[in-house]
């Protein structure tokens, strides 16, 4: 069966800091890879999305940017954290096309 | 600009009634409904999936789909205490979109 894995499952990081979270996922191949962030009491942002390796889509400019070095790896990253930034972040995979995301644990980001 | 609206809630109900909750979605080439329940502090994870008019049941929840009215609910049966989430509906377009849309969600309380 197929799984998520998505760490660290919470940080508390100053401004200026540098951010990296990674996601992996197991059981499939080419999976399509996501990255939500969840402000509190806020609904889904999409950040990135993947179809494959090195292929990102940007959904909303800012300061974060997302990698995809292996098919099942997911990695997003900062190199200057803003206090906006704080929230909840969410790796998730979705079969080819069909819509449906498997999420993981997320990852709880604050910034001071 | 596609959309899905979502009343935020809450919605209370008390132990073993049912629950109703509502979607409805803008974008007309929608193709594929999902409904998500996302506890307090934890991810979204996939309840249920409905692609064609009508109803799908899956143990104590129904889905519900009419798209010549553009709007898709879910129905939670015997609802429980466990129940209390909120749940997300998220809708994805016909063709290559690799994207559902996701509603903001509705807060469900379930009262002993």
């Amino acid at each position: 069966s197929q799984t998520i894995h998505q760490w660290p499952a919470t940080l508390v990081q100053p401004v200026g800091s540098p951010l990296s979270l990674e996601c992996t996922v197991e059981g499939t191949s080419n999976p399509n890879l996501y990255w939500y962030r969840q402000a509190a009491g806020r609904g889904l942002q999409l950040l990135f999305y993947s179809v494959g390796i090195g292929q990102i889509s940007s959904e909303v400019p800012q300061n974060l940017s997302a990698s995809r070095p292996q098919d099942r790896q997911f990695i997003l990253s900062s190199k200057k954290l803003l206090l906006s930034d704080s929230g909840f972040y969410l790796c998730a995979w979705s079969p080819r096309n069909t819509g449906e995301l498997f999420f993981g644990e997320g990852s709880r980001l604050t910034v001071l | 600009q596609k959309e899905v609206e979502q009343n935020s809630g809450p919605l209370s109900v008390p132990e073993g009634a049912i629950a109703s909750l509502n979607c409805t979605y803008s974008d007309r080439v929608s193709q594929s409904f999902f409904w998500y329940r996302q506890y307090s502090g934890k991810s979204p994870e996939l309840i249920m999936s409905i692609y064609s008019n009508g109803d799908k049941e899956d143990g104590r929840f129904t889905a519900q789909l009419n798209k010549a009215s553009q709007y898709v609910s879910l129905l939670i049966r015997d609802s429980q205490p466990s129940d209390s989430a909120t749940y997300l509906c998220a809708v994805k377009r016909a063709g290559g979109s690799y994207i559902p849309t996701f509603g903001r969600g509705t807060s469900l309380i379930v009262h002993p």
